[in-house]
């Protein structure tokens, strides 16, 4: 199966912007899709395809999925965007999915 | 809209079964055949595992790392899906997340492409 990579921690300054990146070598993985969680709640997807954003996610997060990369930009980073950014995808070829470790966001 | 909520034990001792249910309202297990129903857990200050999902067919898929021991199965009424953890360990401590694997689309260099839109709010099973 795939495996994906994300730093662990990530921090920006508030209303700066700040990029999550997932990586993926095999290139057998379907489109990364993003979670956001925050601490005693269920992850929220807020990214999924290349670049589309669910109903009720704000503007300020943007996708992009190319190659062995998949990244999840905030534009203007808020204090309640700060949580735990999980990467999702599922591998082609045996349709098991998998998660990276997650990137803490601190919005400073 | 579509709601899940998890079902089941909070204590499980070692080397017993675990058993869980989600139950599915609002929509039917069945209603799109592209779509999954899986099981997630996360173990406390840990990231998310994805253990299996299956499809309204009942084709199912899982976690190698656990598919020795798991077992995911939908309900005739098409309401539910049950997860079964066999052999438990402390390892197995977690909180156990059910959700909607939803298809999305598909793309000629990536292929089917799937996201997680509805989620259960958890349940925390502690071993004992």
């Amino acid at each position: 199966s795939s495996e994906l990579t994300q730093d662990p921690a990530v921090s920006v300054a508030l209303g700066q912007t700040v990029t999550i990146t997932c990586q993926e070598d095999s290139l057998r993985r379907s489109y990364i899709t993003w979670y956001q969680q925050k601490p005693g709640q269920a992850p929220l997807l807020v990214m999924y395809g290349q670049y589309n954003r669910p109903s009720g996610i704000p503007d300020r997060f943007s996708g992009s999925d190319s190659g062995n990369t998949a990244s999840l930009t905030i534009t203007g980073a808020q204090a309640e965007d700060e949580a735990a950014y999980y990467c999702y995808t599922r591998d082609r070829r045996d349709n098991h999915v998998v998660f990276g470790g997650g990137t803490q966001l601190t919005v400073l | 809209q579509v709601q899940l909520q998890e079902s089941g034990p909070g204590l499980v001792k070692a080397s017993q079964t675990l058993a869980l249910t989600c139950t599915v309202s609002g929509d039917s297990i069945s209603s799109d055949s592209r779509d999954s129903w899986a099981w997630i857990r996360q173990p406390a200050g840990k990231g998310l595992e994805w253990i299996g999902h299956i499809n309204p067919s009942g084709s199912t898929n899982y976690n190698p790392s656990l598919k020795n021991r798991v077992t995911i199965s939908v309900e005739t009424s098409k309401t539910q899906f049950t997860l079964i953890l066999t052999a438990v360990t402390a390892a197995d401590t977690a909180v156990y997340y059910c959700a909607r694997d939803r298809f999305f689309g598909i793309s000629s260099s990536r292929g089917y492409y799937y996201g997680m839109d509805v989620w259960g709010q958890g349940t925390t099973v502690t071993v004992s």
